[in-house]
């Protein structure tokens, strides 16, 4: 199995912050990597597919970038809305595997 | 507009089987390249990626949970089922379908498919005597 390593498991940060969080894949998974964001009581919205790439009507401060096998989404200047908690998926190989979660909280 | 939504008891006794139903619109699974996956999420904890059936009727399945679970699909009622069997309280959580493509995306050539873009509401569903 694919082993996805995310960190960090939780961080605190104030509006207007640059948050970065990161997935490490176990071994190669090529960009068949996508992040979600979930909010409390709600189901995952995906941001980010293809490791970098931006889902339709997701503001543009998400991001996402790719190195070996090094993923990293970035938030360039947190919103309120932004408070919630961040998954990776890695899709390159069953069984499919999802990082443990950022939970990103209001510092 | 792509839509799923799971159903199924909300309690379940530790031995029984666990049926769940994803019923779909927007889309067919008779279509080629379409997949309908579940996914879940015990309380406070990261997400589990569970089973998946295909168009074409290929079904792959966590390797850990691979020999409690069955899924199915009748593409005439647009649903897809999922069975688990023997649960336990371990199993107590938000049960999610998702909706996932194969095949090239069209605005950036990526390959590698279009995973869980659309998500039902998730049911959960609790292990308990």
């Amino acid at each position: 199995d694919i082993q996805m390593t995310q960190s960090p498991s939780s961080l605190s940060a104030s509006v207007g912050d640059r948050v970065t969080i990161t997935c490490r894949a176990s071994q190669g998974i090529r960009i068949d990597l996508g992040w979600y964001q979930q909010k409390p009581g709600k189901a995952p919205k995906r941001l980010i597919y293809a490791a970098s790439s931006l889902q339709g009507g997701v503001p543009t401060r998400f991001s996402g970038s790719a190195s070996g096998t090094e993923f990293t989404l970035t938030i360039s200047s947190l919103q309120p809305e932004d408070f919630a908690t961040y998954y990776c998926l890695q899709h390159n190989s069953y069984p499919w595997t999802f990082g443990q979660g950022t939970k990103v909280e209001v510092k | 507009q792509i839509t799923l939504k799971e159903s199924g008891p909300t309690l379940v006794k530790p031995t029984q089987t666990l049926t769940l139903t994803c019923t779909i619109s927007g889309f067919s699974l008779s279509t080629s390249g379409v997949g309908v996956a579940w996914i879940r999420q015990p309380p406070g904890k990261a997400l589990e990626w569970l089973a998946v059936i295909y168009w074409d009727d290929d079904k792959r399945y966590s390797p850990s949970l691979k020999s409690r679970l069955t899924i199915t699909k009748d593409t005439s009622k647009n649903q897809v089922v999922l069975t688990m069997t023997n649960m336990d309280p371990v199993d107590t959580a938000t049960y999610y379908c998702a909706h996932l493509t194969l095949g090239p995306d069209i605005l950036t050539g990526y390959l590698g498919g279009q995973y869980f873009d659309y998500w039902g509401q998730g049911a959960l569903v609790t292990i308990s005597a």
